[in-house]
Parts: C-alpha cells; sequence; structure tokens
C-alpha cells in the first residue's frame, strides 16, 4: 500500500463547477501539507501549503487537512479552463529532519471545459 | 516562474552513457532536492544537498550520484544508464525547513 492515494482521474468538469480534490494518507506523522498543480511540460508549481489539521483559503482555491482520518482536499470554486492540469497532493513528518522530503501522490489529471 | 533554473531541458542518449544535469537554486535557498517523476512511479524523492552537504536520501540508485558547489548550484550524475531510466528529473529548493519546496522546469531524459 502507498503510503499517500491519490485518485489519478482523468476528471472532467463544465467551466463554473466546483472541484473537489482528495488524498489520503496512512503515516501519521505527516504534518505539512502540500497541493502542487503541474501543467504539461512544466514542474510542480505550489498551490496551498498547510501545516497540521484545518482550513486554508486562497482567492479560489480552499486546502482542508483531516489528521483524525487522515484525509486532504482540495476545493477550486469557479473553475476556469486555465485550471486544466494535474494537481498533486504532498506531504512531509516533522521527524523527518526538514519539510523537504515530501512524499507526493500520484496526482490527479483535471480538465475544465469551456 | 519558481525561480528554479535546470538546464538543459531535453537530453537524448543512449544506454550506458552518462549524463549530467545542472540545477540552479532560487537565490537565498541553501537547500536543493532532486527529484524523478515517471509515469508508473510518479515523483520519487532522490537526495537532498543543504548548503553543500549531503542531507537526505531517497530511493536513489548506486549509478546516480549528486552534489552541490560552493555557489549552491547542484549537478545530478546519471551513469550506466538504461532504459528505465527515462524519466523526468526535477530540482525543487527551499529557504528552511518550515517552508515549501519550489520545483523547477525538470530536465526531460530519454534514452535509446
Amino acid at each position: 500500500q502507498k503510503e499517500v492515494e491519490q485518485d489519478p482521474g482523468p476528471l472532467s468538469v463544465p467551466e463554473g463547477a466546483i472541484v473537489s480534490l482528495n488524498c489520503t494518507y496512512s503515516n501519521s506523522a505527516f504534518q505539512y501539507f502540500m497541493w502542487y498543480r503541474q501543467y504539461s511540460r512544466k514542474g510542480p508549481e505550489l498551490l496551498m501549503y498547510t501545516y497540521s489539521s484545518g482550513n486554508k483559503e486562497d482567492g479560489r482555491f480552499t486546502a482542508q487537512v483531516d489528521k483524525s482520518s487522515k484525509y486532504i482536499s482540495l476545493f477550486i470554486r469557479d473553475s476556469q479552463p486555465s485550471d486544466s492540469a494535474t494537481y498533486l497532493c504532498a506531504m512531509s513528518a516533522r521527524s523527518s529532519g526538514n519539510t523537504g522530503k515530501l512524499i507526493f501522490g500520484q496526482g490527479t489529471t483535471l480538465q475544465v471545459k469551456p | 516562474d519558481s525561480g528554479v533554473t535546470q538546464t538543459p531541458k531535453h537530453l537524448i542518449t543512449a544506454t550506458g552513457q552518462r549524463v549530467t544535469l545542472r540545477c540552479s537554486p532560487r537565490s537565498g535557498d541553501l537547500s536543493v532536492y532532486w527529484y524523478q517523476q515517471s509515469l508508473d512511479q510518479g515523483l520519487q524523492f532522490l537526495i537532498q544537498y543543504y548548503n553543500g552537504e549531503e542531507r537526505a536520501k531517497g530511493n536513489i540508485l548506486e549509478r546516480f550520484s549528486a552534489q552541490q558547489f560552493p555557489d549552491l548550484h547542484s549537478e545530478l550524475n546519471l551513469s550506466s544508464l538504461e532504459l528505465g531510466d527515462s524519466a523526468l528529473y526535477f530540482c525543487a529548493s527551499t529557504e528552511g525547513r518550515e517552508s515549501p519546496l519550489h520545483f523547477g522546469n525538470g530536465t526531460r531524459l530519454t534514452v535509446t
């Protein structure tokens, strides 16, 4: 079983829809949680960064962390065709000595149709 | 633009050869990380350097090695290349332990 599970999709939604992306994990030591967006032929771009449980909002994006359920989510409101990309969840354990040793999900491919 | 620069963008080489990938971190970032991305394995951590010193190792093959130079740029050396080494290789940097990683646009390696 992988440490981080993410549905690879693909997920196709109409423009303006609310998108929900999710990851589950098994390592209870994870404390830092991130969402990255990756366009084709580009590197992962940081979208959201949260520590421990709770919600964080940034524009149309909301990240939620539920450590009791080992479950994280990313919500995209009013989705746009430019949001079409692969979304990767990533997480790290503080005990690793640094937050750089990230464990990534497989990524969910999202397509937003005009 | 993340500020992390990787060269070359593309590399095509034959099995058994050796290549060097280069990374310049964001200005001020002391930590550099190397990741490999393939279709079947996803993004896998290879190795981390901090201010010239190796700090952590992931699933890096013995045929692969890296180093970080005094000017903080880093190089990933891949030798005795095999077809299965074909992948995207990403470099990332961070300013500190509590900060997230910022990735470059990667080097696409094709081994024929």
